[in-house]
């Protein structure tokens, strides 16, 4: 069975600051991967997805993701935190055949002015 | 409306009370999931419903009662609950994939609703 680990409870960075999100996987083929936000009172929203190709993965509102098979990891990243990132973040995998993701614990990002 | 709509948005019941959750979605997918969401804990798969059949019940306690009357909606029965049962109810829907090979499909959820058990 596939699980998820992200070490990070809480990340706090800077406004304009760069941030990357941890998230290691553990599943016996090829994952499929994702990570969705939770902002405040909402449901998750998708940010991107890996599925197979290239290991570097664009999402909206400026976030990218790199898929290194090697370490077993999907971190997430973006060059420049806006102050509307706060939320929580979360790590998921996929198995082939019907979808049963499995999601890591979160990590909520605090953006300070 | 669009995307997946979940209602109530909060409930606050007893531990009597017999009570229901809703979700719809106008995406015109054939998979609705729950999953429940409690504090510093990973999102737990409760029910996956596949083209109205019921395809996946995550040794979930007999007190939450799903039901799927066709693609576009799912309810979820609640009775006799535990306080420990506090959390947020979230609902997705997704393309149910095309055999046991198929990739992974994408889920969109909905905004859940917050339960508190008394």
């Amino acid at each position: 069975a596939q699980s998820v680990t992200q070490p990070d409870i809480h990340i706090t960075v800077s406004e304009g600051a760069s941030l990357e999100l941890r998230c290691n996987y553990s599943y016996g083929a090829t994952p499929y991967l994702f990570w969705y936000v939770q902002s405040p009172g909402q449901g998750l929203q998708l940010l991107l997805k890996y599925f197979s190709g290239d290991t570097l993965v664009q999402g909206i509102k400026g976030f990218e993701a790199e898929f290194k098979r090697s370490q077993s990891s999907f971190n997430l990243r973006k060059p420049s935190v806006h102050w509307s990132d706060a939320a929580e973040y979360f790590c998921a995998v996929g198995a082939t055949g019907f979808q049963k993701l499995v999601f890591g614990t979160g990590t909520r990002l605090l953006v300070s002015p | 409306e669009t995307g997946v709509t979940q209602t109530p948005r909060h409930l606050v019941m007893g531990m009597t009370n017999k009570k229901s959750l809703k979700c719809e979605q106008h995406l015109g997918h054939n998979a609705m999931y729950w999953y429940k969401q409690s504090a510093k804990k990973p999102l737990e798969l409760m029910f996956v419903y596949s083209l109205e059949e019921r395809v996946e019940n995550n040794s979930v306690p007999s007190r939450f009662s799903p039901e799927c009357p066709n693609s576009s909606h799912l309810f979820l029965h609640l009775h006799t609950l535990q306080p420990e049962d506090s959390a947020l109810y979230l609902c997705a829907s997704s393309q149910a994939p095309q055999g046991a090979s198929s990739g992974a499909n994408v889920l969109t959820f909905g905004a859940g609703s917050r339960l508190t058990v008394l």
